[in-house]
């Protein structure tokens, strides 16, 4: 079964630092999506992007964050000065459609980022 | 603002037992409901979903019951394994965005 991959799995990072996570979507996707999941808490939206541009964002998506399609394969989460409460699981996820319309959105299996 | 959520943080089981989670969401326009499965130290694994024009749906061991009228979505999962312990998320999807609202997340535990 095809799969969505993320690197890396855990990074340790110091505050202030530059941060990129990498995520391969499942190659038949359009759509794609960042999550974060705070410790302990449930998973929140961050961002959607489709077609080289940024669908939506929510207000946690602030001028620190970025995402970009460099290539045909993957996509990136960029956090540029990392803090301390930016320390949770970062998720990719990916899908063949928007909304529901009977797509099923896939999840990666996570990067950890620790903020020390 | 508007949220989905889950009534209780944990639910103990016997295996063999069934298993019912709750969900209450509070956005009547959500069209399309999905519960999620996450493992430790893992990323959410979809189970089934549910469009708001059926108020059920079967898969394998688990059925999806959604009622529009008090707004609650629910997951049966018929004879509770050990492999079912995990936390189950409750999700809505904001209406052709794609950007899924979760709820808080239950925590399964299966006593053998």
């Amino acid at each position: 079964e095809p799969e969505v991959t993320q690197t890396p799995s855990h990074q340790v990072t110091q505050m202030g630092q530059e941060v990129i996570l990498r995520c391969v979507p499942i190659s038949n996707h359009l759509y794609f999506y960042w999550y974060r999941q705070i410790l302990g808490q449930k998973v929140e939206f961050l961002v959607s992007f489709y077609n080289n541009e940024i669908s939506e964002k929510s207000e946690i998506f602030d001028d620190q964050f970025s995402v970009e399609r460099p290539d045909g394969s993957n996509f990136t989460l960029k956090i540029r000065s990392t803090k301390l409460e930016d320390s949770a699981m970062y998720f990719c996820a990916s899908s063949r459609d928007p909304g529901p319309s009977g797509n099923t959105i896939y999840f990666g299996e996570g990067s950890w980022l620790t903020v020390v | 603002g508007e949220s989905v959520g889950l009534h209780l943080p944990t639910l103990s089981v016997q295996e063999g037992d069934n298993s019912i989670i709750n969900c209450a969401y509070s956005n009547s326009a959500s069209d399309y409901f999905i519960w999620y499965k996450q493992e430790s130290g893992k990323g959410p694994q979809f189970i089934i979903d549910i469009r708001s024009n059926m108020d059920k749906r079967q898969g394998q061991r688990v059925t999806v019951l959604l009622n529009k009228t008090v707004k609650h979505l629910s997951l049966q999962i018929a004879a509770t394994q050990p492999g079912d312990s995990a936390v189950y998320f409750c999700a809505e999807i904001a209406s052709n965005t794609g950007k899924l609202i979760f709820g808080q997340g239950t925590t399964l535990q299966v006593k053998p």
